[in-house]
C-alpha cells in the first residue's frame, strides 16, 4: 500500500491551523497512524488507529479520516510543532508502510 | 522509563554485513514486538521487519527476504538486526522501536539511531 502525503511542504505561522493529508492506494480501514520527527531524532508517534492520540500528545493534534483519505489536524501551531510528520499504515502488512513527509515551516 | 539504546555509528564496505543491536530495559521484554525501521537522508522511514521476542518469531518486508536476519537474546533483552550484501544504497540510519501502547504495529518507543554507512 502507498502512502501518499501532501503537501510536501507548509508554511505556516505560530498560531495558525495545519492540516495535513495523508491519502493511501487502497483502503487501510482506519488503521493508520501519524508521527512528528525534529533533525536529528527519531519518529514520535502521535496519532493511531487515526484518531487516538498516543500517550502524552497534546489535544492541539487531532486526526481523522477512514479508508483511503486522513488527515492530520494541528489547531493552533506551537513552536515546537515544527517540524517533518508521516502517515504509516498497518491494514496489509508486510509491509508497514510510511509516506514521504510533511514538512511543516515557519 | 522505556528506553531502548543501540549500537554506534558503523562504516561497511560494499558487499560487507552490517550487525546492530538494541538494548530494551524499563518494561517487560517479552511483551512488546519489536520492528526495525531505516531511513534514508531526505527520505521517508522504511520499515524493514519485526520480532516477537517472545519465541523470536519474526516476519519482514517481502524486499527484505534473505537479506536480513532479527534476533534476540532473552538474557540481556537484546535485539539484534543484521543485514547482508551491503550496498551504497543501505546507507541510512536505523532504528529500532517498540509497539507498545497502541498495539503491535504503532511504534511509540524508539532508540536513538544507528547510521550505517556504506562505503
Amino acid at each position: 500500500i502507498v502512502l501518499t502525503q501532501s503537501p510536501a511542504t507548509l508554511s505556516l505561522s505560530p498560531g495558525e491551523r495545519a492540516t495535513l493529508s495523508c491519502r493511501a492506494s487502497e483502503s487501510v480501514n482506519n488503521y493508520l497512524a501519524w508521527y512528528q520527527q525534529k533533525p536529528g531524532q527519531a519518529p514520535r508517534l502521535l496519532m493511531y488507529d487515526a484518531s487516538t492520540r498516543a500517550t502524552g500528545i497534546p489535544a492541539r493534534f487531532s486526526g481523522s479520516g477512514s479508508g483511503t483519505d486522513f488527515t492530520l489536524t494541528i489547531s493552533s501551531l506551537e513552536p515546537e510543532d515544527f517540524a517533518v510528520y508521516f502517515c504509516q499504515q498497518r491494514r496489509n502488512w508486510p509491509p508497514l508502510t510510511f509516506g514521504g513527509g510533511t514538512r511543516v515551516e515557519i | 522509563q522505556v528506553q531502548l539504546v543501540q549500537s554506534g555509528a558503523a562504516l561497511q564496505k560494499p558487499g560487507a554485513s552490517v550487525k546492530i543491536s538494541c538494548k530494551t530495559s524499563g518494561y517487560t521484554f517479552i511483551n512488546y514486538y519489536i520492528h526495525w525501521v531505516r531511513q534514508a537522508p531526505g527520505q521517508g522511514p522504511e520499515w524493514l521487519g519485526m520480532i516477537n521476542p517472545n519465541g523470536g518469531s519474526t516476519s519482514s518486508g517481502p524486499k527484505w527476504l534473505g537479506r536480513v536476519t532479527m534476533t534476540r537474546d532473552t538474557a540481556t533483552n537484546t535485539v539484534y538486526l543484521e543485514v547482508r550484501g551491503l550496498t551504497s544504497d543501505d546507507t541510512a540510519v536505523y532504528y529500532c522501536a517498540s509497539a507498545q501502547g497502541g498495539g503491535d504495529f504503532y511504534l511509540d518507543h524508539w532508540g536513538q539511531g544507528t547510521l550505517v554507512t556504506v562505503s
